[in-house]
């Protein structure tokens, strides 16, 4: 298992640029979610996904958009990228079953806009 | 909104030796979730241990082990026979377990201890 994937790990934007962060996740989580971390900081919820078809927003959404139209599949789209969303980008999931406690993360992806 | 604190930025332990890196956490909810999570330089979320609020017992984790005050909101984390391999940043973590939409089922984060191992 690859468990949550993240791409890409490294990306430099111009201000007023705009991107997709890919996420991916191989365990067949109904749950997925989008975090930032910004410098000293802890993690930010921005989106949440309990299944395909269905995301709400968490503490700090504005900015970002996201879709969920596969179970394996949450991509988080910046438009107009602004240098206050130079951040880390974490992407997790987790399994629906109420015994399941645990988040699992992907490795970040390093945002930097200028 | 649920707040967690960790008013420790940064602590230092000799190897071998024991450290405690305490968290508070604010919350009108009975029922919820508590995590540490350890992240080391590779920024890798490891999740080192959890704890179930309507549990008394503490969690233990081989050295990893909890002193959970429910009263007074305390989630402390203990590490025994600190090894250079737990030299990281360290997050306290909160979670409802009441699934009521508005991000209740995300995390909740401190701003982290960074952990120094002395050898």
């Amino acid at each position: 298992n690859a468990g949550v994937t993240q791409t890409p790990k490294f990306r430099i934007l111009k201000i007023g640029q705009s991107m997709t962060l890919q996420c991916t996740q191989d365990m067949n989580h109904n749950y997925m979610y989008w975090y930032r971390q910004d410098p000293g900081m802890g993690l930010k919820l921005i989106y949440y996904s309990v299944g395909a078809g269905i995301t709400d927003k968490g503490e700090v959404p504005n900015g970002y958009n996201v879709s969920r139209s596969t179970t394996e599949d949450f991509p988080l789209r910046l438009e107009l990228a602004a240098p206050s969303q130079t951040s880390v980008y974490f992407c997790a999931s987790k399994s629906r079953t109420s015994s399941s406690y645990e988040q699992y993360f992907g490795p970040g992806t390093r945002l930097t806009v200028t | 909104a649920q707040t967690v604190t960790q008013s420790q930025p940064e602590m230092s332990v000799q190897e071998a030796e024991t450290v405690t890196l305490s968290c508070t956490y604010d919350t009108s909810e009975s029922d919820y979730y508590l995590f540490w999570y350890k992240q080391p330089p590779s920024r890798q979320m490891i999740l080192v241990i959890r704890q179930e609020a309507y549990k008394q017992q503490n969690a233990t984790e081989n050295r990893f082990s909890v002193n959970f005050q429910k009263a007074a909101k305390s989630f402390s984390l203990k590490i025994s026979d600190s090894q250079l391999g737990d030299a990281a940043m360290y997050f306290c973590a909160y979670r409802s377990a009441e699934h009521s939409g508005g991000g209740a089922d995300g995390l909740t984060f401190g701003k982290g201890t960074h952990l120094i191992i002395q050898p």
